[in-house]
């Protein structure tokens, strides 16, 4: 069965640093999203991405993020310089269309800031 | 403002017994109602997902039902198996079903 394939599954940074998390979608899917789940707490949106845009982000999606699909099957987060809050699961979705039957999420990378 | 409230916070049942959790939501416009199951660590996994004309959905040992008047939903577990222990999410979409809001999840633990 089709995945949504996240690198690395964890990472540890130092406060102030820049890290790019890394999702592969599945291959026919054409709409790409982000999801964060603190520790302890549910998942939250942070973005979705259609036709190479931002098609809509949350409040918690500011200036240190961005996202970026740099060739056919790669779909990146990057934050800027990260803080002691952004340590997280953060989790990739794809999806086929807007109906949302074929949404899919990777299995994480979970982010530990130092 | 759109949400997801979810009860009980955590359930623990004997291994073989039937449970019910529960999914209460106020997001509007509706467009779907999932249910996913969350190992811990792992990314959420999709067991059901049900439109607004559609009032009850299985998937082999799980039965979803959804009440859109009332706007509510449950997930009912049959013969519950210790590998059933998870969280499990409630997840309503609206805005053509993009952008999804989550609930906080059951903690569901399945003992021998």
């Amino acid at each position: 069965e089709p995945e949504v394939t996240q690198t690395p599954s964890h990472q540890v940074t130092q406060m102030g640093q820049e890290v790019i998390l890394r999702c592969v979608p599945i291959s026919n899917h054409l709409y790409f999203y982000w999801y964060r789940q603190i520790l302890g707490q549910k998942v939250e949106f942070l973005v979705s991405f259609y036709n190479n845009e931002i098609s809509e982000k949350s409040e918690i999606f500011d200036d240190q993020f961005s996202v970026e699909r740099p060739d056919g099957s790669n779909f990146t987060l990057k934050i800027r310089s990260t803080k002691l809050e952004d340590s997280a699961m953060y989790f990739c979705a794809s999806n086929v269309g807007q109906d949302g039957h074929g949404y899919t999420f990777g299995s994480g990378t979970r982010l530990t800031v130092v | 403002k759109n949400q997801v409230e979810q009860s009980p916070q955590s359930l623990i049942i004997l291994e073989g017994k039937n449970c019910t959790l529960q999914c209460n939501y106020t997001v509007s416009p509706f467009s779907n109602l999932r249910w996913y199951k969350q190992d811990t660590g792992r990314g959420p996994v999709s067991l059901t997902i049900m439109t607004f004309s559609e009032n009850t959905k299985s998937n082999g040992r799980y039965t979803a039902t959804l009440d859109a008047d009332t706007k509510q939903s449950s997930l009912h577990i049959t013969a519950s198996q210790l590998s059933d222990s998870a969280s499990y999410i409630c997840v309503v979409s609206g805005n053509y079903g993009q952008n999804f809001v989550f609930g906080p999840g059951t903690r569901l633990s399945v003992l021998p």
